[in-house]
């Protein structure tokens, strides 16, 4: 069964760049995953699809500040420049048969 | 512009019922595969169910916390996706999101249901 691992949480500070990941489980690695962001007291917004080979399309109006890159079983978001309105929940998340999730990661931003 | 327009949350006791609907526009809704995700209070996000379009069958997946219980379905004629709720639990209390999308990239509002007695 297919399982996307996250890590609870994370830090950086502002102006600097954070790297999150996302670990598929094992016999997954070619899978593509989505990377969501979650800002407080607010609905989720897509950020991107991020293939196996780390080529990524963004959603509507995310900034370049976003980007995402792949190796192995790692899925990574990059997030650039960091400003306080990124820190937030980001889930990564599966699509096949049965959509998965993962646990989310919180982001704070010192 | 896309917009996912949730209704039909509520309070309901344990055992009962609710339908959940979305409406949808500014997009092919006739071409879209829609899913259904929750998310409890202060937890993470949970896939729930999905219905493919038409096109491709329109067949229906569920995750197994909800399969037998939850059924969702479409009306293209109307642009709107539901969620049949049965015989509900108290975790089901959460808020329901409509979404689009292989992956999900357009998310709604979010309509909160609560079980309890």
């Amino acid at each position: 069964q297919l399982v996307l691992t996250q890590s609870p949480s994370a830090s950086a500070s502002l102006g600097a760049s954070v790297k999150l990941t996302c670990t598929v489980s094992s016999g997954h690695s070619s899978y593509a995953i989505a990377w969501h962001q979650q800002q407080p007291e607010k609905g989720p917004r897509y950020l991107m699809k991020l293939n196996s080979d780390g080529s990524h399309s963004k959603g509507d109006g995310i900034p370049d500040r976003f980007s995402g890159s792949s190796s192995g079983a790692e899925r990574y978001l990059t997030i650039s420049s960091l400003q306080s309105e990124d820190e937030a929940d980001y889930y990564c998340q599966t699509w096949g048969t049965g959509g998965v999730f993962g646990g989310g990661t919180k982001l704070t931003v010192l | 512009e896309v917009q996912l327009v949730e209704s039909g949350g509520g309070l309901v006791e344990p055992g009962g019922s609710l339908r959940l609907s979305c409406a949808a526009s500014g997009f092919t809704f006739s071409n879209a595969w829609m899913t259904w995700v929750r998310q409890a209070p202060g937890k993470g996000l949970e896939w729930v169910g999905r219905i493919k379009s038409k096109a491709v069958g329109g067949t229906t997946d569920y995750a197994a916390a909800v399969k037998g219980r939850f059924t969702v379905s479409r009306d293209d004629s109307k642009n709107t996706f539901y969620l049949q709720m049965n015989s509900l639990k108290t975790e089901d209390t959460a808020v329901y999101y409509c979404t689009i999308g292989a992956p999900i990239d357009y998310w709604g509002q979010g309509t909160l249901v609560t079980v309890s007695s």
